[in-house]
């Protein structure tokens, strides 16, 4: 069975740059698998925020970044502010099947 | 503006079938170029994808449930269908549907979600 892993959770300061990673039981992560990224704030729908490794949807911040970063997918957040504090999600595409991560907790402390 | 809602009982008992139906305002199914798909989060968990299905009607599903999942779509009323058969209380959660465009595998717009206790 195929695992995608995140870390489970990341603390950062208002202000600082955080990166959060989607690693594949598969082996390397590479555009091929489509990542997707997604926030979710308690009681709320998640929301997408990154398509295809890199892509912005329109309603996605500037300060978020997607990318392959050593055999993983990558967000990157910078600048980050008080209301990025939230569970993140990846989901990776595998020829068919799409597996999501555990997810992070990300603190903004 | 493309909008997703689900609907469908809140409760069911176990053994029964889970029926949910994703109504979608704002946009065609039948215009083509996207994978329509549900996707669950237990509570207090992560989330899980259910499956998706394309307006041609492919289909595919998350192999730990495609025994028990099938994902319809009926273009005359806009919706997409989920059921889930032998329903048991891990299938507790709650049920969002998704658009994921099918060129980019970009997901953009999710349902709010619908909670769906099973309980007798």
């Amino acid at each position: 069975q195929t695992v995608v892993t995140q870390e489970p959770s990341l603390t950062v300061s208002p202000g600082g740059t955080v990166t959060l990673t989607c690693a594949s039981s598969t082996g390397a992560v590479t555009s091929g698998y489509y990542p997707n990224w997604f926030q979710q704030k308690p009681g709320q729908a998640p929301r997408p925020l990154i398509y295809s490794t890199t892509n912005k949807h329109s309603w996605t911040p500037a300060r978020f970044s997607g990318s392959l970063l050593g055999g993983k997918a990558a967000l990157t957040l910078s600048g980050v502010q008080p209301e990025d504090e939230a569970e993140y999600y990846c989901l990776l595409y595998y020829g068919g099947a799409w597996v999501f991560g555990g997810g992070t907790k990300l603190t903004v402390l | 503006q493309v909008q997703l809602q689900e609907s469908g009982p809140g409760l069911v008992k176990p053994s029964q079938t889970l029926s949910l139906t994703c109504t979608v305002s704002g946009g065609s199914i039948s215009s083509g170029g996207y994978y329509w798909s549900w996707i669950r989060q237990l509570p207090g968990k992560g989330l899980e994808w259910i499956g998706y299905i394309h307006y041609t009607g492919s289909s595919f599903y998350n192999p730990s449930l495609k025994s028990r999942v099938t994902i319809s779509v009926d273009t005359s009323k806009n919706q997409v269908s989920l059921r889930l058969r032998s329903v048991t209380a891990a299938d507790t959660a709650v049920y969002y549907c998704a658009r994921v465009m099918d060129t980019a595998m970009a997901s953009d717009y999710w349902g709010q979600g619908t909670l769906v206790t099973v309980s007798s």
